[in-house]
C-alpha cells in the first residue's frame, strides 16, 4: 500500500508563501494511472480541493484559488510540491495530499490514497 | 461551478439501526458511459478522510458491506444498514464528474447515542 507524506512549515506569515511537499512511497508519480492532488480542510469546515497534477505535468486547478496556487512534481524525488502565494488567515488549515486514480477513458476510482495531512497557520 | 448540497448537516443514530445520508448535485453527476461520478468519504475523528464509495455504488476496498451507496443524476443516498460506533464521523460527498476537477459537499456529522 502506498504512503503520502506531508511536509513544510507549520506558521507562514500573512502575505508570504505556503510551501509544502508530499513525499510517495510505494508508487510511483511517473504512473499514468493515477493523479496526485491536495485538499485542505480549514479549522470547523469541510474538505476543499486544490489542485492536481498528472504524471504528464499537466495541472488543475480550483478556480477560487488558481491565481494564487501552483502544484509541481520532482519525480527524481517522487515528490509532488504546493505553492500558494500570498496567504491569508484564511489559508489556515490542514492540508492533505492524496492519490486520484483514474485514468482519462479507462477508470475512475477516487481518491483511495491520503496522507495524515499537515497543520498550517498563517499568523504574524 | 457543481455546488455539491448534503443532509442533514448532522444526524445521531442508535448502533445497530440504519442511517441514511442525501447528496445532491447541481448538475447531473451520469457520464454518457453511463457511470455517476460521485464518491463518498468518512473522516474518523482526528484522521484523514478515508474512500467509501466510488463512481455512485462501488464499494473501495476493505469497506464493510453495510455500507451502501445508490442514486444516479443529481440525488444520490449514501446508507448504512446497521451503524457501529465506529462509524462516527464527518461524512463527505464528492463530484468527478468534471474529473480531474473536485468538489465536495459540505459534510454530515454522525454521532453516535
Amino acid at each position: 500500500q502506498p504512503q503520502l507524506q506531508e511536509s513544510g512549515p507549520g506558521l507562514v506569515k500573512p502575505s508570504e508563501t505556503l510551501s509544502l511537499t508530499c513525499t510517495v512511497s510505494g508508487d510511483s508519480i511517473s504512473s499514468s494511472s493515477y493523479h496526485w492532488g491536495w485538499i485542505r480542510q480549514s479549522p470547523g469546515k469541510g474538505l476543499e480541493w486544490i489542485g492536481n497534477i498528472y504524471y504528464s505535468g499537466s495541472t488543475y486547478y480550483n478556480l477560487s484559488l488558481k491565481s494564487r496556487v501552483t502544484i509541481s512534481a520532482d519525480t527524481s524525488k517522487s515528490q509532488f510540491s504546493l505553492k500558494l502565494i500570498s496567504v491569508t488567515a484564511a489559508d489556515t488549515a490542514v492540508y492533505y495530499c492524496a492519490r486520484l486514480k483514474y485514468r482519462p477513458h479507462y477508470y475512475y476510482y477516487g481518491l483511495d490514497v491520503w496522507g495524515q495531512g499537515t497543520t498550517v497557520t498563517v499568523s504574524s | 461551478d457543481i455546488v455539491m448540497t448534503q443532509s442533514p448537516l448532522s444526524l445521531t443514530v442508535t448502533p445497530g439501526e440504519p442511517a441514511s445520508i442525501s447528496c445532491r448535485s447541481s448538475q447531473s453527476l451520469m457520464y454518457r458511459n453511463g457511470n455517476n461520478y460521485l464518491d463518498w468519504y468518512l473522516q474518523k475523528p482526528g484522521q484523514s478522510p478515508q474512500l467509501l464509495i466510488y463512481l455512485g455504488s462501488n464499494r473501495a476496498s476493505g469497506v464493510p458491506d453495510r455500507f451502501s451507496g445508490s442514486g444516479s443524476g443529481t440525488d444520490f443516498t449514501l446508507k448504512i444498514s446497521r451503524v457501529e460506533a465506529e462509524d462516527v464521523g464527518i461524512y463527505y460527498c464528492m463530484q468527478a464528474i468534471q474529473t480531474p476537477l473536485l468538489t465536495f459537499g459540505g459534510g454530515t456529522k454522525v454521532e453516535i447515542k
